[in-house]
């Protein structure tokens, strides 16, 4: 199975900084990969899929990035909505496995 | 207003069986691949099975194979996972989601991707003694 591998683990930010997280795959994965969202006690949230297609209705301050093994989920000015566990995910093969999680803290 | 809602979830003795509902509402069922994710308590997301739309073809996680059974019933916009031989490890909330599979085209060359954009609210699944 391929592996995913997110960083940092958690991150603690303030309002209005750039976060940028990272995916990498234990192998290519072309741009096969997909971003959520996760608040406490809900379900995760769609943000982006073939890596950097932004889904309806996600703010534009969110972008990704990246082809092969290496991606990025970038918040170019963090809202306090955004606090929140973040999950990359490859639809490359199966099984799909997701990355461990980076949750963003408030600094 | 389209929903995703579960249901079957409980308290089971490892080696039991429970069956997961997943009822679709809003939305024309039928049109979707559907997904079964997990989550323990407190950890990260596990993808567990997904389903294409006419039950041609179905796909799992290597740790349920043989013991986990995914289908669907088009007709009552249904969704179910059926779960034998539950182990400890099998504890967790267990979701629903639609892969709305959008196409992207480059170079008359189109593929379809994953994209979980409807989530259900989750139904906890507890294997123990």
């Amino acid at each position: 199975a391929i592996q995913m591998t997110q960083s940092p683990s958690s991150l603690s930010a303030s309002v209005g900084d750039r976060v940028t997280i990272t995916c990498r795959a234990s192998q290519g994965i072309r741009n096969e990969l997909s971003w959520y969202q996760q608040k406490p006690g809900k379900a995760p949230k769609l943000l982006m899929y073939a890596a950097s297609t932004l889904q309806d209705g996600v703010p534009l301050r969110f972008s990704g990035s990246g082809s092969g093994t290496d991606f990025t989920l970038t918040i170019s000015s963090l809202q306090p909505e955004d606090f929140a566990t973040y999950y990359c995910l490859h639809d490359n093969n199966y099984p799909r496995t997701f990355g461990q999680g980076t949750r963003v803290e408030i600094k | 207003e389209e929903e995703l809602a579960e249901s079957g979830g409980g308290l089971v003795q490892p080696g039991g069986s429970l069956r997961l509902s997943c009822a679709g509402s809003g939305f024309t069922f039928s049109n979707f691949w559907m997904t079964w994710v997990r989550q323990v308590p407190g950890k990260g997301l596990e993808w567990v099975a997904n389903i294409k739309q006419d039950e041609s073809k179905k796909n799992y996680l290597d740790s349920v194979k043989g013991r986990f059974t995914i289908s669907r019933d088009n007709a009552k916009n249904s969704l179910y996972l059926q779960m034998n031989s539950l182990r400890a490890e099998d504890t967790a909330v267990y979701y629903c989601a639609r892969d709305q599979s959008p196409s992207i085209t480059v170079a008359d060359t189109k593929s379809w991707f994953d994209a979980f954009d409807l989530w259900g609210q989750g139904t906890l699944v507890t294997v123990s003694s």
